[in-house]
């Protein structure tokens, strides 16, 4: 198993611009979380999908949108970029949990870096 | 609101000298708590949760409640263990991750 992979590995996008980016759990893992990373900073949380709904959201403006497919891969979808969203952003997969027995540690991609000019 | 705080930047011992990394939280509910850590030019993995009260690579943590603390340590420290540390919180309910800032640590020989 190659671990949770993503795609592109990095990109260039001006100011104003939609980004997509993507991202593949690790076979087995029904929840797919993604982080943004700024340089210096630790992960900062931005949704987290669980069986296909979302099950968290933290605090980003409404630019910021994901979806999770029937075969558990993940969308996070960026409008109108501006300077301060260069960053690294972080897909992370589990195994999940519905209810609240226990946390599923995460397990973490490589990362997109993505400059905005 | 949950928030994870690691006080060092950068800490550096020397070699087989004890290391303590240091992180404190604040949550209102039952915290469960994390270290991942970041060897250079690779991704971020787990290294241990309060939960499996194991020791990895030598490393220990202890959850202590009363002073919203997840402190990691190894009594000796290697040269391999130079990478970057985060602690994590993780919050039940919206299944959310809370990371810290990340302390540095550098062996050194």
């Amino acid at each position: 198993d190659a671990g949770v992979t993503q795609s592109p590995t990095h990109l260039i996008k001006t100011r104003g611009q939609q980004v997509t980016l993507r991202c593949s759990p690790i076979s087995g893992h029904k929840s797919v979380s993604w982080y943004q990373q700024v340089l210096g900073q630790g992960p900062q949380f931005i949704f987290q999908y669980y069986e296909k709904e979302e099950r968290g959201r933290g605090n980003f403006p409404d630019r910021f949108s994901a979806r999770q497919f029937p075969n558990y891969s993940s969308e996070l979808n960026v409008n109108a970029l501006l300077l301060g969203d260069s960053a690294l952003y972080l897909c992370a997969s589990s195994l999940g949990a519905k209810g609240k027995e226990f946390i599923s540690p995460q397990h973490f991609g490589d990362g997109t870096r993505l400059s905005i000019l | 609101a949950q928030r994870v705080t690691q006080p060092e930047k950068l800490l550096s011992v020397f070699k087989g000298a004890p290391v303590e990394l240091k992180c404190n939280y604040s949550y209102s509910g039952s915290p469960e708590l994390f270290w991942y850590v970041q060897y250079s030019r690779q991704r971020l993995q787990l290294l241990l949760r309060h939960i499996s009260r194991e020791s990895i690579k030598g490393f220990t943590a202890d959850l202590n409640k009363g002073e919203t603390s997840f402190h990691l340590k190894k009594p000796f420290a290697q040269e391999e263990d130079s990478a970057m540390y985060y602690c994590a919180l993780g919050i039940k309910y919206g299944q959310n991750f809370v990371f810290g800032p990340g302390t540095r640590l550098s062996v050194l020989p």
